[in-house]
């Protein structure tokens, strides 16, 4: 079974662009949540949706957004990029409690 | 206060050795524990989960929990070389599905 795929894997970006991270949950699991890990520093928690509809948002400016698509899949949305949005975001799928991350995707605000 | 607070060491073991992890969290209305082993470069991949009081082993790890004081522990035993990676501990409230919150990690070095 494929684990959670996540693209780009690796992203160049310069400030005030905009950006579009894509995730593809564990087939059968209907939750995906996004985080944000910066260097040094665990994972912070931006988005979880549960069946296309957004269940938790963490402390993230509105330049943030996120969607979940039919089929589990989910789109990260960063607008108007800074130089601190570098970082590895990633993304979490689950069936129940248990979440499992995908390889992240690694982007870089020049 | 952190959320979570995890030594960030680096804490270095000898091959063969017991490596002790340990993390403690300010949220009472935490019910569910994890903890996440993370190379370096990698994301995060989960080891082990504790949801009540006592110890749980899985192989060469033992998580351990404490509620009464916001405890938790990860015992790796008859540490290896491929051992060492971060480890992040995490909690999670039930009333919120998926909104872990995470410490910044121990760095575990296991010396051959």
């Amino acid at each position: 079974d494929a684990g959670v795929t996540q693209s780009p894997t690796h992203l160049i970006k310069t400030r005030g662009q905009h950006v579009t991270l894509r995730c593809s949950p564990i087939s059968g699991h209907k939750s995906v949540s996004w985080y944000q890990q910066v260097l040094g520093q665990g994972p912070q928690f931006i988005f979880q949706y549960y069946e296309k509809e957004e269940r938790g948002r963490g402390n993230f400016p509105d330049r943030f957004s996120a969607r979940q698509f039919p089929n589990y899949s989910s789109e990260l949305n960063v607008n108007a990029l800074l130089l601190g949005d570098s970082a590895l975001y990633l993304c979490a799928s689950s069936l129940d409690i248990l979440s499992f991350f995908g390889q992240g995707t690694r982007l870089t605000v020049v | 206060q952190k959320e979570v607070e995890q030594n960030s060491g680096p804490l270095s073991v000898p091959e063969g050795a017991i490596a002790s992890l340990n993390c403690t969290y300010s949220d009472r209305g935490s019910q569910s524990f994890f903890w996440y082993r993370q190379y370096s470069g990698k994301s995060p991949e989960l080891i082990m989960s504790i949801y009540s009081n006592g110890d749980k082993e899985d192989g060469r790890f033992t998580a351990q929990l404490n509620k009464a004081s916001q405890y938790v522990s990860l015992l790796i035993r008859d540490s290896q070389p491929s051992d060492s990676a971060t480890y992040l501990c995490a909690v999670k409230r039930m009333d919120n599905n998926n909104d872990m919150r995470f410490g910044a990690g121990t760095r575990l070095t296991v010396k051959p």
